[in-house]
């Protein structure tokens, strides 16, 4: 079946860096784009980004263009979101998600791995 | 972007009855709509797409409706499983998809 395992998070100050990365299993990871969800604490989810099965179409949500960059290795299964220029807004747990076929629905869900920003 | 607003924020009912869930958009996201429930500790897990199509295993007794602005979520008898946040989620706006900000369901 489907696994995703998230791992990478942890605390980080303002304006810092983290990367954070997703192993994937149990289907065919490179016929599948990919995407980065993120909840912060009594918020609704909030779409992050995504990127195509190939990686070569990357988009982002306003919140994060230009501070955070997705990218993938097909080879070893993995999804990877940098982070830089942390804010405390950006305090969620991040998931990565499997697009259901085609469509913008996420029908397989790591985990999570928790980012927490704060001075 | 387009904004969801899901109402109840809260909503008690009873097992083995019905409840009703409802997402409204800010503009028309024509039928591409979903929704999601979320139990503590687990990341959300898609029950309903495209308005009232269920994901893989999804029980009969969960079923959506709804197009253009305004959408619901039925659970027909509710279950001791049943009990968590739900949120909705359109499409139309691809790539920037957005989720309602949650109904949490309870025991009454």
């Amino acid at each position: 079946q489907v696994q995703l395992v998230e791992s990478g998070g942890g605390v980080a100050q303002p304006g810092r860096s983290l990367r954070l990365s997703c192993a994937a299993s149990g289907f065919s990871f490179n016929t599948y784009g990919m995407h980065w969800v993120r909840l912060a604490p009594g918020k609704g989810p909030e779409w992050v980004a995504v990127i195509s099965y190939e990686g070569s179409t990357k988009y982002y949500a306003d919140s994060v263009k230009g501070r955070f960059t997705i990218s993938r290795d097909n080879s070893k299964n993995t999804l990877y979101l940098q982070m830089n220029s942390l804010r405390t807004d950006d305090t969620a747990v991040y998931y990565c998600a499997k697009a259901l076929g085609d469509m913008y629905y996420f029908d397989s869900w790591g985990q999570g791995t928790p980012v927490t920003v704060s001075s | 972007e387009i904004v969801l607003t899901q109402s109840p924020a809260t909503l008690s009912v009873s097992p083995g009855e019905r409840a009703t869930l409802s997402c409204r958009a800010s503009e028309s996201v024509r039928s591409y709509l979903g929704w999601y429930q979320q139990k503590p500790g687990q990341p959300p897990r898609l029950l309903i797409y495209d308005v009232s199509s269920r994901a893989t295993g999804i029980p009969a007794r969960f079923s959506g409706s709804g197009s253009g602005t305004d959408f619901t979520l039925t659970i027909s008898s509710l279950e001791p499983e049943d009990f968590a946040v739900y949120f909705c989620q359109q499409r139309f706006n691809w790539p920037r998809v957005t989720f309602g900000q949650g109904t949490r369901l309870e025991i009454k």
